[in-house]
């Protein structure tokens, strides 16, 4: 199987933007999706399929990918995005899902 | 409005089985793919199985392959994760959720609020 690492924590100023990276062989083969997960809340999906964005997201949540890494950028960042982010995609066999270490993000 | 609700969760001793479900509506659920995520406590998430639309592909993550056993019955929309010889490491809050697509989706777009499934003596 394969992993998908995320840097632990990054801080934000309130407004300012943030890129939270996701590295793994498998995004070279495979787009990478993200959820945004609250304290005690189940996760939202809040980018699919490298860079589409569900109905009811904000369009300060934005994504990219280059070779083997994917990013979640948030422009604008508001207080009420302090969560913990999640990177997800399919495994290097295509048939598995693997989830990302996970990003703490707080917004200052 | 789409909904999944999970139950039957609980303690249970090492060893023994526990039978999670999770019941869906607002959505035609004979036509999408669905999935168990884990996650322990303080910890990430963790996929735990994937079920096609029509029942006929199952896929499982390493650490529950052999234990675990996905299912659903389309006709009362409703996911099932039987779980056998469980272990103090399964331990957890189970979500389901519902693939974007019939299987193998980019993305899990509805989720559950979780049953938490605690194994101990």
């Amino acid at each position: 199987s394969s992993e998908l690492t995320q840097d632990p924590a990054v801080s934000v100023a309130l407004g300012q933007t943030v890129r939270i990276t996701c590295q793994g062989d498998s995004l070279r083969s495979f787009y990478a999706s993200w959820y945004q997960q609250k304290p005690r809340q189940a996760p939202v999906v809040v980018i699919y399929a490298k860079d589409k964005r569900p109905a009811g997201i904000s369009d300060r949540f934005s994504g990219s990918s280059s070779g083997n890494t994917a990013s979640l950028t948030i422009t604008g960042a508001q207080a009420e995005d302090e969560a913990d982010y999640f990177c997800n995609s399919r495994d290097s066999s295509g048939y598995h899902y693997v989830f990302g270490t996970g990003t703490k993000v707080t917004v200052l | 409005q789409v909904h999944l609700v999970e139950s039957g969760g609980g303690v249970v001793q090492p060893g023994r089985p526990l039978r999670l479900s999770c019941a869906a509506s607002g959505f035609d659920f004979n036509n999408f793919g669905m999935h168990w995520v884990r996650q322990a406590p303080g910890k990430g998430l963790e996929w735990v199985a994937a079920i096609s639309n029509d029942a006929h592909n199952k896929y499982y993550g390493d650490s529950v392959k052999g234990r675990f056993t996905i299912s659903r019955d389309n006709s009362r929309n409703t996911l099932y994760l039987q779980m056998n010889s469980l272990r103090p490491e399964d331990t957890a809050i189970y979500y389901c959720a519902k693939d974007l697509l019939r299987f193998l989706g980019p993305a899990f777009d509805v989720w559950g609020h979780g049953t938490m499934v605690i194994v101990s003596s």
